[in-house]
């Protein structure tokens, strides 16, 4: 079935650094979420994208739909303690099926 | 407003006993999926429901599992008999409907089947 590739899994960075991770799809997708989850608790939505070429900032978060419209990309500037924890983007596709696919997860850890 | 909620947070069961989650979506919202959280296959949807009726199961991984939705404020997925690998965190999400909506979720039921 349908896959979404998410990278890197995982990454260390420093705080006060930039990061970016990125979600590729083996389809064309119409839209992308990307969800932040904090351990024992459900996935919170962070951003919406809806059209080819789209970018959208939640306050230090910037997310792009890509032009082919088969990936993703979540950049973080700044990154602070708060912003450990587990990344992920979801897609639906142009099938029709209404099912939104989940990505594996990238696992952020800040060092301070 | 109330987000999606879910309920028990935590469910420790024996093997072969019933397990019945609960879930009740944001008010307004039409469209219910139900999802399991593991490490080794991530997030899997297990089913979604759209104006109360179920529109695909194929995510149900047997018969043992099943879900209900009998009114646009309730759902509930049941699993019997419950089996060890059936641990796992269940989590429900809604949405206003279908096709490219956002899509809310719950904080999860964390199964434990021993």
């Amino acid at each position: 079935g349908q896959q979404l590739n998410q990278s890197p899994q995982s990454m260390f960075i420093q705080e006060g650094e930039d990061v970016s991770m990125n979600c590729t799809s083996s389809s064309i997708f119409n839209t992308w979420l990307w969800y932040k989850q904090d351990p024992g608790e459900g996935p919170v939505l962070l951003i919406a994208l809806y059209k080819a070429g789209e970018l959208t900032s939640n306050g230090r978060l910037t997310a792009q739909f890509g032009i082919t419209r088969k990936d993703s990309f979540l950049n973080i500037s700044a990154s602070i303690p708060s912003d450990v924890g587990i990344y992920f983007c979801a897609g639906t596709s142009t099938s029709g099926t209404y099912k939104y696919i989940f990505g594996t997860g990238t696992r952020l850890k800040v060092l301070a | 407003d109330a987000g999606v909620i879910q309920s028990p947070r935590h469910e420790v069961t024996e093997m072969g006993q019933e397990v019945t989650l609960r879930c009740k979506p944001i008010s307004g919202h039409n469209s219910l999926f139900w999802y399991r959280q593991t490490m080794m296959r991530g997030l899997e949807l297990l089913i979604y429901f759209n104006n109360n009726v179920p529109i695909d199961d194929s995510g149900m991984p047997e018969d043992r599992f099943s879900a209900k939705m009998p009114n646009a404020s309730f759902s509930t997925l049941k699993i019997q008999p419950s089996e060890p690998r059936d641990s796992a965190v269940y989590f429900c999400a809604s949405s206003r409907g279908l096709g490219n909506e956002k899509l809310f979720f719950g904080s999860g039921t964390q199964l434990s089947v021993l």
